[in-house]
């Protein structure tokens, strides 16, 4: 069984568009988050969820909205999609945060944006 | 904020050989630190971590140490193995998880 699970894999689209990317886990993890990768592999934190409440919100546009209907999904919601938004997305999950829980990754989602 | 500091970007070594990978991280207040091996097309994994109270880890051919005073943390890897190859990341807890910029490892064989 996949631990953390995204959809869709790619996600080819135009300039102006709005996309959503999906997140789920099923490790009964109480976080999860997401990330974006650059072409120059660097792995920034865009956002966190515990227990569906936002705890981490980085300098993200307001464009991206995460949104969590419940512990084991937290979807990625994209408005106006920019040039600059092409980049592998991708969710993670742990434990309590607060005890540095091991994260583990889904297989990343790349975007690229027209 | 934390910042974590990586080197080398790139890391070419022969099977067989040691690689060993160095990161520095800002932050006293990190406590938790993780390595991830992410190969082409894929997550990270997470592959061995070491937490604060702690000066050292093994696993198999792959070992942490951590060096709290100079912050600063390693990755070692004996005995690389061509499946060895990846891009490798540091990352530092305290309030949230950084990580470093990643070091391209090729084993060659």
């Amino acid at each position: 069984d996949t631990a953390v699970s995204q959809t869709p894999k790619y996600l080819v689209t135009q300039m102006g568009n709005d996309k959503s990317i999906k997140c789920e886990q099923n490790l009964g993890h109480d976080t999860m988050y997401w990330y974006k990768q650059d072409s120059k592999k660097f792995l920034k934190i865009m956002f966190s969820y515990n227990n569906k409440e936002l705890i981490i919100n980085e300098t993200v546009p307001n464009r991206f909205s995460p949104k969590s209907p419940d512990k084991a999904h937290l979807n990625l919601h994209i408005n106006s999609l920019e040039l600059g938004d092409s980049a592998v997305y991708f969710c993670a999950s742990s434990q309590a945060p607060s005890r540095g829980g091991q994260q583990f990754f889904g297989p990343g989602t790349r975007l690229t944006v027209l | 904020g934390e910042n974590v500091e990586q080197h080398p970007s790139t890391l070419s070594v022969q099977e067989g050989d040691s690689a060993v990978i160095k990161c520095t991280y800002s932050d006293s207040a990190s406590n938790y630190f993780p390595w991830y091996k992410q190969e082409l097309g894929k997550g990270p994994q997470l592959i061995i971590d070491i937490r604060s109270n702690v000066g050292e880890k093994k696993d198999q051919r792959i070992a942490v140490t951590l060096n709290k005073t100079a912050k600063h943390f390693s990755l070692h890897i004996t005995e690389t193995q061509p499946e060895d190859s990846a891009v490798y990341f540091c990352a530092a807890y305290g309030q949230n998880f950084v990580f470093g910029p990643g070091t391209r490892l090729s084993v060659l064989p």
